[in-house]
């Protein structure tokens, strides 16, 4: 089957634009994760959602960022009013459920690729 | 308390050769520790995992081994192939919350 899709998978834009990102999980995932991959850094969380609600929006870094999921299936990170620090990998990732061990069998998608000029 | 911290940033091996990665956690709450496997432009892919009530789990080549009492757990590829060559990064947490991922260890097997 179809894994974790994300698109674009790249991104160019100029500071102060707003932008959007879109993540399709894999069909019958329940749970959708979001997260930024700096250069040569590791995983940063951004948010989760299960169904269409996020429990778990600790990691937005700033009001700037802001997601959302539709009918259980495809989310949409925004950035508005992108700045340069905001380059980044970001990743998407869904698994069966939030909850128990398959929280943590969470598939991950390509990526897109965000650079801020 | 969340942090995961991950050694070696990166590490050069020798095909052939054993490659150990370092993981360490604070969190005495975490009791599931998957480790993941990066390649360039690709999303990370869990490779394998374990839980703290077992202290050693392998699967082919690739072997966890998990200290409790030290809080503190480790990958092992053994024989080591170019194929390995990817980004590894730990991951640790209690199982009803979200996923703390190490740094990142950056492998290259060299011929």
């Amino acid at each position: 089957g179809a894994g974790v899709s994300q698109s674009p998978s790249n991104k160019v834009t100029e500071k102060g634009k707003d932008v959007e990102l879109r993540c399709d999980p894999i069909s019958g995932h329940t749970a959708l994760y979001w997260y930024r991959q700096s250069l040569g850094q590791g995983l940063e969380f951004l948010i989760y959602f299960q169904g269409n609600s996020a429990p778990d929006k600790s990691g937005l870094p700033s009001d700037r960022f802001s997601a959302e999921r539709t009918g259980g299936s495809v989310s949409t990170l925004t950035i508005q009013r992108t700045q340069q620090e905001d380059s980044a990998v970001y990743l998407c990732a869904s698994s069966l459920e939030a909850r128990g061990l398959q929280a943590y069998e969470q598939y991950f998608g390509p990526g897109t690729r965000l650079t801020v000029t | 308390q969340q942090q995961v911290k991950q050694s070696p940033q990166s590490l050069i091996v020798q095909k052939g050769g054993i490659s150990i990665i370092n993981c360490a956690y604070e969190n005495t709450a975490f009791d599931y520790f998957p480790w993941y496997q990066q390649f360039p432009g690709k999303g990370p892919a869990l490779l394998i995992a374990i839980r703290p009530d077992v202290s050693e789990k392998k699967e082919g080549r690739f072997t966890i081994s998990f200290n409790k009492s030290a809080k503190q757990f480790s990958l092992h590829i053994m024989d080591s192939q170019p194929g390995d060559s990817a980004t590894y990064f730990c991951a640790a947490g209690p199982a009803y919350q979200k996923v703390t991922f190490g740094t990142g260890t950056k492998l290259q097997v060299i011929p």
